[in-house]
């Protein structure tokens, strides 16, 4: 079944203490990206990443890492979490050219 | 960069009625205009698309028109269900030439009353 994979699901941590949420999809699409989703404000773009090795920065990029060393992956990384942080965040993938984005079901982070 | 718009933000209809939600764009390059829906606890998903070549599509209930002079798009949903409860994005993108990166609205939240 094509689908894009995040976990954790749900994480509570603290302020300061690093985390990764992974993201894997099996599409071999070319194409990835990570959001975050607050409400009122929709979906923001944090990174994105159009191949291997290639990554750019969305619109809310600051306090976020990330990296593609392999097509199938694209972990987010926050090296030392926030509270502005807590947020849903949505991992997606899409094929090249004109193709839809396919989402994974969120991570829902909180940090205390 | 694209700056994308939906109207309404939020659309309350009774159940059979029919839901209309607007999506405006700026960048004349957007030539590929989905529709996603996201359920409660979901990621969201694609309905329905169209390509700039084309004015309307239809599948069943739901249907998408383009009007690219105006720059703005559309979602028609028909003969409401409960289960159509749900926050819709658009999120046009342009290429050739472009980048394919696709900009979202700030999401509509169609809630339908039995």
């Amino acid at each position: 079944e094509a689908q894009v994979t995040q976990n954790p699901r749900y994480l509570i941590t603290v302020t300061g203490k690093k985390l990764t949420v992974t993201c894997s999809q099996n599409m071999n699409h070319e194409y990835m990206s990570w959001y975050r989703q607050d409400p009122g404000l929709g979906l923001r773009q944090i990174y994105y990443s159009m191949n291997v090795e290639v990554t750019d920065k969305g619109d809310v990029p600051e306090g976020y890492k990330v990296s593609r060393k392999e097509k199938r992956n694209f972990p987010l990384i926050l090296e030392s979490p926030s509270p502005n942080q807590t947020s849903l965040y949505f991992c997606a993938s899409k094929g090249t050219g004109d193709q839809p984005q396919h989402f994974g079901d969120g991570t829902r982070l909180s940090i205390l | 960069g694209e700056n994308v718009e939906q109207h309404p933000s939020t659309l309350s209809v009774q159940e059979g009625d029919s839901a209309v939600i607007k999506c405006t764009y700026s960048d004349s390059a957007s030539n590929y205009f989905p529709w996603y829906k996201q359920e409660l606890g979901k990621g969201p998903q694609l309905i329905i698309d169209i390509r700039s070549n084309v004015g309307e599509k239809k599948d069943q209930r739901i249907a998408v028109t383009l009007n690219k002079t105006a720059k703005h798009f559309s979602l028609h949903i028909t003969e409401t269900q409960p289960e159509d409860s749900a926050v819709y994005f658009c999120a046009p993108s342009n290429g050739p030439g472009g980048s394919y990166i696709p900009t979202f609205g700030r999401g509509t939240s169609l809630i339908v009353h039995p």
